[in-house]
């Protein structure tokens, strides 16, 4: 079946360091994968998402490339700020056919110290 | 943009009651709703799959009868927690689908919070 592995959290950083959250995943095809980020006490937000092999997902200085030799979408961003303390989880949605089902990973606590 | 919301918020009761949690698409309509349940530090599990006017799906594990979804309009569903006990205490965060041509997302309510005492 399709799964999502990312690495366990949590993880704690300073302001302005270097961020990166490891996903891959296993399935079948090309699925779609996603990044979403969830604050505290809200539900999930769409951060970003790449629909093929070598597609770059970005948005809010966050970016994530679609490696389908490696089966991977690894969440980075250059300079994180204490705003961007918060749950973000990878997900993917199986390709074709009307299965539009996400898989989860378990989710990595950041937290961004000033 | 697409915009869901989640009626209560949190919610709190006793033991044995029953509670219902609101779904709404405010500016799309959502053909389907997904029902989620969130643990403690834990990524989120899909409790069922609901589509307007027919009956849900659930995932393997989930009591239906526990569980009841409705989805009555294009813009809500309904999950009805019946009999509740402390075990039922979660997150429940629902999402509604929007699917036109080639565009297909899921977008997330803000979450119920229920604690049962």
């Amino acid at each position: 079946g399709n799964s999502v592995t990312q690495m366990e959290g949590p993880v704690t950083l300073s302001e302005e360091a270097f961020l990166t959250i490891n996903c891959t995943y296993t399935a079948t095809g090309y699925p779609s994968l996603f990044w979403y980020v969830q604050y505290p006490g809200e539900g999930l937000q769409l951060l970003l998402k790449a629909t093929k092999a070598d597609d770059k997902g970005s948005n809010k200085g966050f970016e994530a490339t679609y490696r389908k030799e490696t089966t991977s979408f690894h969440l980075e961003k250059g300079s994180v700020q204490v705003s961007d303390s918060a749950v973000y989880f990878c997900a993917l949605r199986p390709s074709g056919g009307s299965n539009y089902k996400l898989t989860f990973g378990k989710g990595t606590l950041l937290t961004v110290n000033p | 943009g697409a915009v869901v919301s989640q009626h209560p918020s949190r919610v709190i009761c006793k033991s044995g009651t029953s509670v219902k949690i609101e779904c709404r698409s405010l500016d799309f309509q959502a053909t389907t709703m997904f029902w989620y349940r969130q643990f403690p530090k834990k990524s989120l599990m899909l409790m069922a799959t609901s589509n307007e006017g027919s009956k849900a799906t659930y995932e393997q594990g989930v009591e239906k009868d526990k569980f009841l979804i409705n989805h009555a309009s294009l813009t809500l569903s309904t999950l009805t927690v019946t009999s509740a006990h402390p075990e039922d205490s979660s997150f429940y965060i629902c999402s509604a689908r929007v699917a036109s041509g080639a565009y297909n997302e899921q977008f997330f309510g803000p979450g119920t919070r229920l604690t049962v005492l």
